[in-house]
């Protein structure tokens, strides 16, 4: 059974960091891009970035790139997300989900339950 | 600012059919595949459409995907109650080199 479980999320002050991170389990994890998606309280989904299976390429939304970084370990079947420079419009519960091929971002086949990002003073 | 155009509601009563368009242009749409994702209320989203048509394992064959030009449609046939939550289509978009999902549609059963 496919799990995508995410921590690291909480409160944080605007200009702070935070690294999400999303264990998985249950697939060959090297062998899928992942990618995170967020969406902010009440609104739509937004793609946040992506990263292929085995870490070389990585994709980032206009709206983050800069101070958004992916990365990954397959050794640990891990998928982070360091956050810096955090603004009030990146509130949002940001959601881990593996991608159905290994480069890219195509369809998102399994997510995450999702980890609350809430920036404030 | 999305640049998948959905309508933002659709409503149907149990059993009919209910249609949800998705508008974009030829840098995604038009020249990738569109997925489609249901949400449930307080849930994760969860893929019921991929590569335009195609179903995964275990959605029901009431949903269906299609796709022409620049737009793409989802249809929902003999409508359920479980079947009411939001919808969004996605694409790759080649000008931005990212994923983007469209705007939403929140489906009633009425």
């Amino acid at each position: 059974e496919v799990q995508l479980l995410e921590s690291g999320g909480g409160l944080v002050q605007p200009g702070g960091s935070l690294r999400l991170s999303c264990a998985a389990s249950g697939f060959t994890f090297s062998s899928y891009a992942m990618s995170w998606v967020r969406q902010a309280p009440g609104k739509g989904l937004e793609w946040v970035s992506a990263i292929s299976g085995s870490g070389g390429r990585t994709y980032y939304a206009d709206s983050v790139k800069g101070r958004f970084t992916i990365s990954r370990d397959n050794a640990k079947n891990t998928v982070y997300l360091q956050i810096n420079s955090l603004r009030a419009e990146d509130t949002a519960v940001y959601f881990c989900a593996k991608c159905i091929t290994i480069f890219g971002v195509q369809g998102l086949d399994y997510w995450g339950q999702g980890s609350l990002v809430t920036v404030s003073s | 600012q999305s640049v998948l155009t959905q309508p933002p509601s659709a409503s149907g009563t149990p059993g009919q059919r209910v249609t949800i368009s998705c508008s974009g242009s030829s840098s995604n749409i038009g020249s990738n595949y569109v997925y489609w994702y249901q949400q449930l209320p307080g849930t994760a989203p969860k893929l019921l459409i991929y590569r335009n048509t195609q179903r995964p394992s275990g959605v029901p064959d009431r949903f269906s995907g299609s796709k022409s030009g620049t737009s793409a449609s989802l249809a929902i046939s003999g409508l359920r109650s479980e079947d009411e939550a939001d919808y969004y289509c996605a694409a790759w978009d080649d000008s931005l080199s990212g994923y983007v999902f469209g705007t939403g549609t929140k489906v009633t059963v009425l």
